[in-house]
């Protein structure tokens, strides 16, 4: 069975602090995809990166950053600098057919300015 | 706007009525999936498509609830005698074939509220 917990449920953070979102997954397939996605206010899911488990190189696009480490099956997600824009709900996300994605209960992240 | 495409956004209905909320996906993608969400909670995985053929519906809620994909284009979602449990965000994502893990991409999602 699949499963993914973010054991985050609401944060907030001021402005231009750093923060980082957690997410731990279960699997036992060798093969599986992780992902985050953004839902803002407005309610569309919006694709942020997408890590398959042979690739453990954490990324960098601009203000966000991942952690990807299998020994711990976690795929953190840092905001650096965080803005009032970043506010939204995020979702960690995990798939090992491509069929069906199992998704966390999500983290609400407010950032006040 | 070429993204995935849902109508309508906000639904309120009656107890006991009928209700079809309609997906157009990303125009090069086969596959399509309905998820629903509720408040506080994660999207669930309800059914998806690939092409005309809907590979997997174990996972619809009752037998209430039914998906169609006539022509391998938008897809319908029905749900027959809604009941208030079935108030909920229904989401529609679309991808495209190419081995496990592709990406889903998902419209703004359908609210539907039943009184």
């Amino acid at each position: 069975a699949q499963k993914v917990t973010q054991a985050q449920t609401e944060i907030s953070v001021v402005e231009k602090e750093d923060v980082t979102l957690d997410c731990v997954y279960e699997t036992r397939d060798t093969t599986y995809y992780l992902f985050w996605y953004k839902q803002p206010p407005s309610g569309e899911l919006v694709f942020l990166i997408r890590r398959n488990s042979f690739d453990e190189q954490n990324e960098i696009s601009g203000r966000y950053s991942w952690n990807f480490q299998k020994s711990t099956s976690s795929f953190n997600f840092t905001i650096t600098a965080s803005q009032v824009v970043d506010s939204a709900v995020y979702f960690c996300a995990l798939t090992t057919t491509g069929n069906q994605f199992y998704f966390g209960t999500g983290t609400s992240l407010t950032v006040i300015p | 706007d070429t993204g995935v495409s849902q109508d309508p956004r906000h639904k309120i209905t009656k107890r006991g009525q009928n209700v079809t909320f309609r997906c157009d996906p990303i125009s090069e993608h086969n596959r399509l999936y309905w998820y629903r969400q509720t408040l506080g909670q994660g999207p669930e995985f309800l059914t998806y498509f690939q092409n005309e053929a809907q590979l997997e519906k174990s996972r619809l809620l009752s037998d209430r609830f039914s998906a169609e994909r006539p022509k391998g284009s938008f897809s319908t979602l029905e749900i027959q005698r809604t009941e208030q449990g079935d108030s909920a965000m229904y989401l529609c994502a679309s991808s495209i074939t190419g081995g496990t893990g592709n990406t889903i991409y998902f419209g703004e999602g359908s609210w539907l509220t039943v009184v």
